[in-house]
């Protein structure tokens, strides 16, 4: 168990939706990073932040939006839910914002209908 | 261009022997970091090893070690006395960004390791 916690494991939802994941980061950590794993893309980097604020942005749809909160959870945003989007989006975290090991969570497994 | 390449989409190895996963990567940056990762069937990410660009010596931690060779622009994971819970995909991922911004990872499109027992 990494300590990083992500609700729900699993969500199914039908195109032009919108849902929310969320991320908990571990205790101590600063730092959440929102990744999407699919067979076609592999695993890819979509956001970082760092204690509240952006940190960086990496192949984030316009449709995707993320932020932090002050007690340093996060939340991925998706919405105009298209087939593609279906993919396991992990959260991860770390204590700093430039570097050090990223610990993962189990992920939320997204099916678009 | 590809920033990190596994060359082995999958691979067999006999139980209680020793297994290499190749890495390679690409970065013009003096300062950069090389993470392992194991992705189970289970589907979660388990943070392995980590080397970072100025580590005078190889990273290892308990049966595995990463044999760092920088003129070569290779990591490659040596798993040591393979167990049968081994078998799992495992992803080669760099940290490098030349503003210095940020922790994102660039991962592999990783190598499916079989322990046969």
């Amino acid at each position: 168990d990494s300590g990083v916690t992500q609700t729900p494991k699993h969500l199914i939802t039908a195109t032009g939706q919108r849902v929310t994941l969320r991320c908990s980061p571990r205790s101590g950590d600063l730092s959440v990073y929102w990744y999407q794993q699919s067979l076609d893309q592999g695993l890819q980097f979509l956001i970082q932040y760092y204690n509240g604020e952006e940190r960086a942005k990496g192949n984030i749809l316009e449709r995707f939006s993320a932020q932090q909160f002050p007690d340093l959870h996060s939340e991925l945003n998706l919405s105009s839910l298209e087939l593609g989007d279906s993919a396991l989006y992990f959260c991860a975290s770390s204590v700093g914002g430039d570097r050090g090991e990223q610990f993962f969570g189990p992920g939320t497994r997204l099916t678009v209908l | 261009a590809q920033k990190i390449t596994q060359t082995q989409p999958g691979m067999f190895v006999q139980e209680k022997e020793a297994v290499t996963l190749d890495c390679t990567y690409d970065t013009s940056d003096p300062s950069y970091g090389l993470f392992w990762y194991k992705q189970p069937s289970s589907g979660e990410m388990i943070f392995l090893i980590y080397q970072g660009s100025y580590d005078q010596q190889n990273a290892t931690e308990g049966r595995y070690s990463l044999n760092f060779q920088k003129a070569r622009k290779s990591a490659n994971l040596v798993i040591s006395a393979s167990q049968l819970g081994d078998s799992a995909m495992y992803f080669c991922a760099m940290r490098d960004l030349p503003n210095n911004a940020g922790n994102m990872l660039t991962f592999g499109g990783g190598t499916r390791l079989m322990v046969k027992p």
